[in-house]
């Protein structure tokens, strides 16, 4: 299987700070994901990246940037921390094999 | 509009028990659905998948049935032990971005309690 790591497990920020939340896969997969998840909302696409430098727009993208320098590092970045962005906040990637395996999480709160 | 969505929020079973998690999906263009389990703490753990062109798949105690007629997915596991506490997700993919799996619709969840 492959494995997903998030460096950050719990992080607590004020509101206005930049945030970057970092996740490493230790294989060599193409597609990268980055969800959010809510009490009631479930899942959420942020943004999900197909190969280097590439990043295409989930469904909230707003928000939020993202950057895919290397093949096994995709961040997520908040420019400017809000309150609405406390949230927990998953990597994915996906292997040949066609299944979505996930990170622990980083759970995400702004003061 | 397209949704994915669990008949029970919540369900309680004695250990030993067979359990049932059900899951409506709205799409039906989706091809590919998954099982998801998440523990306390932790990320999703991917249980087992179906593709529209079956409508039975088993894997170790875990059997996924999808009934296309009435866009319905179930999850049954036997035999449940505590173990099996959890919320448990399913998920649709309708193909949206590129054919990428990721582009999947998840359900709210329902949270599977084992009574010892």
């Amino acid at each position: 299987d492959v494995k997903v790591t998030q460096s950050s497990r719990y992080l607590v920020k004020r509101t206005g700070e930049k945030v970057f939340l970092e996740c490493v896969q230790d294989m060599d997969h193409e597609n990268m994901f980055w969800y959010r998840q809510d009490p009631g909302l479930g899942l959420r696409l942020i943004y999900f990246s197909y190969d280097v430098k590439m990043k295409e727009k989930g469904d909230i993208p707003e928000g939020y940037s993202v950057s895919r320098e290397k093949k096994e590092r995709f961040s997520l970045i908040l420019e400017s921390a809000s309150t609405n962005q406390t949230s927990m906040y998953l990597c994915a990637v996906i292997p040949n094999t066609g299944e979505l395996f996930f990170g622990e999480g980083s759970r995400l709160t702004v003061l | 509009g397209e949704s994915v969505g669990l008949h029970l929020p919540t369900l309680s079973v004695q250990e030993g028990d067979n359990s049932i998690i059900n899951c409506a999906y709205s799409n039906s263009a989706s091809d590919y659905f998954i099982w998801y389990k998440q523990e306390s703490g932790k990320g999703p753990q991917f249980i087992i998948d179906i593709r529209s062109n079956m409508d039975k798949r088993q894997g170790q105690r875990v059997t996924v049935l999808l009934n296309k007629t009435v866009k319905h997915l179930s999850l049954q596991i036997a035999a449940t032990q505590p173990g099996d506490s959890a919320v448990y997700f399913c998920a649709e993919s309708p193909g949206h971005y590129g054919g990428s799996q990721g582009n999947l619709i998840f359900g709210k969840g329902t949270k599977l309690s084992v009574k010892p």
